[in-house]
């Protein structure tokens, strides 16, 4: 079965502190994001990644950082939180279609639940 | 990616066949439609994914429109926890990129 895990389901963080969140895919899966899930705005792309060492900024990545240094794990970061972080975090991960007519599939982790106070 | 549109909320009785519409009518010839759901305070689940013909799995159907510009997911025998949010995407699939909008509410009552 396909495994995203993330490492924390529940987190309180103060102002201005770094945070880190973790995710872990055990299927050598080449693609990982990391989304925000917020009541009203749905999930929103934060920052993905199609290989280590490699990133890409997706809609709202003011705020935030990534750190992809082996292919199963993508660190998402936060330099300095402030309470509009807090939301529900969502880590996904996907292998590379190399052929579009297969389509592809994104699978997901159960959530990191941050408050920032 | 093509935007799409869904309501906001239906219902339905458990047992019975669950009819969630999505309308698509910028689709390109290279977008797949995709649906997902989540259930309340846990991640998106993959349901099932086609380009132009109908779909079945275990999990549900999804039928397309010969034009493809709306398409058709089916619960067949609804059950209560198949209450969730469920997202109706479009995408050539291209790196995952998928973009989820809000999605409609699917409630299943007793």
């Amino acid at each position: 079965d396909v495994k995203v895990t993330q490492s924390s389901r529940y987190l309180v963080k103060r102002t201005g502190e770094k945070v880190f969140l973790e995710c872990v895919q055990d299927m050598d899966h080449e693609n990982m994001f990391w989304y925000r899930q917020d009541p009203g705005l749905g999930l929103r792309l934060i920052y993905f990644s199609y290989d280590v060492k490699m990133k890409e900024k997706g809609d709202i990545p003011e705020g935030y950082s990534v750190s992809r240094e082996k292919k199963e794990r993508f660190s998402l970061i936060l330099e300095s939180a402030s309470t509009n972080q807090t939301s529900m975090y969502l880590c996904a991960s996907s292998h590379t279609s190399r052929l579009l007519a297969s389509g592809n599939t994104i699978y997901f982790g159960e959530g990191s639940w941050l408050t920032v106070v | 990616d093509a935007k799409t549109t869904q309501p906001t909320s239906m219902d339905c009785a458990e047992g019975r066949a669950a009819n969630l519409p999505c309308n698509h009518s910028t689709i390109s010839g290279n977008e797949y439609v995709y649906w997902y759901r989540q259930i309340h305070s846990q991640g998106p689940q993959y349901i099932i994914h086609g380009l132009k013909n109908n779909e079945t799995n275990e999990m549900a159907s999804l039928i397309i429109t010969e034009d493809r510009k709306s398409s058709t997911l089916i619960l067949p025998h609804a059950t209560l926890r198949d209450t969730a949010v469920y997202y109706c995407i479009v995408s050539t699939g291209a790196n995952s990129k998928l973009t989820f909008g809000k999605g409609i509410t699917l409630s299943v009552r007793p």
